[in-house]
């Protein structure tokens, strides 16, 4: 079985410039939630969504947003990347409406990299 | 929002001792206690998780323990073995967001 898959795997960009990180859940899984996880830090929670809509966000700026498509799958997308964006971002799938209450699979992360 | 503290942030213990892992939370209204393992270069996945109506979990080398009332949980490992080198993290979440610590890098030497 396909687990949970993200693309692309690492990436490089530019302060200023725009990314979009990519998803799709484990068959089955309505619920996506996004992470961003710096060096040496544990993850922290950027977005969650559970049949396309939004159903949490963390405290990140405007500039992060998310959807989530018909097939579940979701993307992430960063505007006018600043420094302190460069870091691993992790999705996760869940079988639950609360993602937060049960276990999250977590996909191989996205690493990205402002220069 | 809450705000999670994880303690120690190393640790390194001889293959077949123990080893013990804490955490503290500050919102009262967490209900869901998981410990996740991320091996070098892999993705966090659940070792075991604990609901806050319950005090204390065990599966085989491994419990966890919640005192809701001062807001403190434990991952205990017992009978460690290299292949438990990792870095842990645990998190506290409710219903809207889920808290993690910064994680604790576990090295057992053989």
């Amino acid at each position: 079985d396909a687990g949970v898959t993200q693309s692309p795997t690492h990436l490089i960009k530019t302060r200023g410039q725009q990314v979009t990180l990519r998803c799709s859940p484990i068959s089955g899984h309505k619920s996506v939630s996004w992470y961003q996880q710096v060096l040496g830090q544990g993850p922290q929670f950027i977005f969650q969504y559970y049949e396309k809509e939004e159903r949490g966000r963390g405290n990140f700026p405007d500039r992060f947003s998310a959807r989530q498509f018909p097939n579940y799958s979701s993307e992430l997308n960063v505007n006018a990347l600043l420094l302190g964006d460069s870091a691993l971002y992790l999705c996760a799938s869940s079988s639950l409406r609360t993602a937060h209450t049960g276990e999250l699979f977590f996909g191989e992360g996205s690493r990205l990299t402002v220069l | 929002g809450e705000n999670v503290e994880q303690h120690p942030s190393t640790l390194s213990v001889q293959e077949g001792d123990s080893a013990v892992i804490k955490c503290t939370y500050s919102d009262s209204a967490s209900n869901y206690f998981p410990w996740y393992k991320q091996e070098l270069g892999k993705r966090p996945q659940l070792i075991i998780d604990i609901r806050s109506n319950v005090g204390e979990k065990k599966d085989q080398r491994i419990a966890v323990t919640l005192n809701k009332t001062a807001k403190h949980f434990s991952l205990h490992i017992t009978e460690t073995q290299p292949e438990d080198s990792a870095v842990y993290f645990c998190a506290a979440a409710d219903n809207n967001d889920m808290r993690f610590g910064a994680g604790t890098r576990l090295t057992v030497k053989p």
